[in-house]
């Protein structure tokens, strides 16, 4: 079956520095997501893209990060200057679209960590 | 607006018990899917069960199974004679099934099973 993947699976930085996560959505999906998951706290929404442009962001999502789908495959997320609360697991999904296909599909997260 | 509810935060068994974790939820959509995840400690979100609105049947996988209650709002996830290793913490969520529209997870329930 299909699946997202995540790169890399555990990032250490510096407070400060700049990090891009990346995905790999399912190849024929059109939706794309990114979560966030502080220790020990639930899976928050942060982001969705669909053509390449945003189309609905959470407050987390501020000035700091932004998305991009720089090529046909890989959809990144980037924080600008990385603060001790990035710390977290960050997951992207996919999804094929509207209606009955828009079950979203996650990837196995990236562990950022900032020291 | 959307929004999941697990009310058990934690929850403590003996190997072999059965133990039923809660999810009820909220949503003005007519069409939507429902989704348990299990975390284990590693961090990834293992995919359990996908559900949509229109389908009322309850699910068995081994020694899993799935109460889904419309009229009650709820998705209840019960594991039959428990194991350690079903100790995690297990997420449900809410996507909506018009519009691509984010994931709603609940907080999550911990379950820890001792042998």
């Amino acid at each position: 079956e299909p699946e997202v993947t995540q790169t890399p699976s555990h990032q250490v930085t510096q407070m400060g520095q700049e990090v891009i996560l990346r995905c790999v959505p399912i190849s024929n999906h059109l939706y794309f997501y990114w979560y966030r998951q502080i220790l020990g706290q639930k899976v928050e929404f942060l982001v969705s893209f669909y053509n390449n442009e945003i189309s609905e962001k959470s407050e987390i999502f501020d000035d700091q990060f932004s998305v991009e789908r720089p090529d046909g495959s890989n959809f990144t997320l980037k924080i600008r200057s990385t603060k001790l609360e990035d710390s977290a697991m960050y997951f992207c999904a996919s999804s094929l679209g509207l209606g009955e296909y828009n079950e979203q599909f996650f990837g196995p997260g990236t562990r950022l960590t900032v020291l | 607006a959307q929004k999941v509810t697990q009310a058990q935060t934690e929850i403590s068994v003996v190997e072999k018990e059965d133990v039923t974790l809660d999810c009820v939820y909220e949503t003005r959509d007519t069409t939507y899917y429902l989704f348990w995840y299990k975390q284990p400690p590693s961090g990834e979100l293992v995919f359990l069960i996908r559900r949509n609105s229109f389908d009322e049947q309850n699910e068995i996988s081994g020694r899993y199974s799935w109460n889904f209650q419309k009229s009650t709002s709820s998705f209840n996830f019960t594991i039959t004679a428990s194991q350690v290793v079903d100790s995690a913490v297990y997420f449900c969520a809410l996507t909506p099934g018009v519009g691509a529209g984010k994931s709603t997870f609940g907080d999550g329930t911990t379950l820890t099973v001792k042998p």
